[in-house]
């Protein structure tokens, strides 16, 4: 059972346009969601994160948008650089605080120069 | 280097052999995760530790495997009698559990093949 899903598997995006990641999520006691970036050999890197009581977080370049009623969040990356191509993962915790994450299963994100 | 250290970063074992993976967290983090990645997925929770207690087991988590804290430091996961099916790349997180951060910094991983 995927409670939290990336249905796009794989994004390219023009250097300096924005770059869109999609994730969903089916269990409704979520209230704290993340991003993380994967590079190849390496372990995740956490992103920006987004608490259920706010529809929006921003920094910097990266903005991540929450839609409660509709269970979506995504990641918006302007402008897109080249060092952002990499594996993009969504994950969701039952309560803040508590570091145990539901992962999506990535996205990976292309920026072509 | 400050942060999450895993040993080895690379292990190929014969099936049936028994595996002992290493986790160094981050010296001020009194939690510490355990997750595996499999190819084309995300990395799924495997157990947690708040300091030398493990506090949640996933149903993942079989009896083959085994994962200890002692005095709250350093962890380890043990593998007995590998399958085929436990090759993975196995993540180890820390974090420092207060309520302003839910942020888990990753190590770089141990990838185990099973062949």
């Amino acid at each position: 059972d995927q409670q939290v899903k990336q249905n796009s598997p794989s994004l390219s995006v023009q250097e300096g346009r924005i770059s869109i990641l999609n994730c969903d999520y089916t269990n409704s006691m979520f209230d704290y969601f993340l991003w993380y970036k994967k590079y190849p050999a390496e372990g995740p890197t956490f992103l920006i994160s987004i608490s259920s009581i706010k529809d929006k977080n921003e920094d910097g370049r990266f903005t991540v948008f929450l839609n409660k009623s509709a269970k979506h969040l995504s990641l918006h990356i302007v402008p897109s650089q080249p060092g952002d191509s990499a594996v993009y993962f969504c994950a969701a915790t039952l309560n803040f605080g508590n570091e145990k994450l539901t992962f999506g299963t990535g996205t990976r994100l292309t920026i072509i120069p | 280097d400050t942060g999450v250290s895993q040993d080895p970063r690379h292990k190929i074992t014969k099936r049936g052999q028994n595996v002992t993976f290493r986790c160094d967290p981050i010296s001020e983090h009194n939690r510490l995760y355990w997750y595996r990645q499999t190819l084309g997925q995300g990395p799924e929770f495997l157990t947690y530790f708040q300091n030398e207690a493990q506090l949640e087991k996933s149903r993942l988590l079989s009896d083959r495997f085994s994962a200890e804290r002692p005095k709250g430091s350093f962890s380890t996961l043990e593998i007995q009698r590998t399958e085929q099916g436990d090759s993975a790349m196995y993540l180890c997180a820390s974090s420092f559990n207060w309520r302003g951060t839910v942020e888990a910094f990753f190590g770089q991983g141990t990838r185990l093949t099973v062949v």
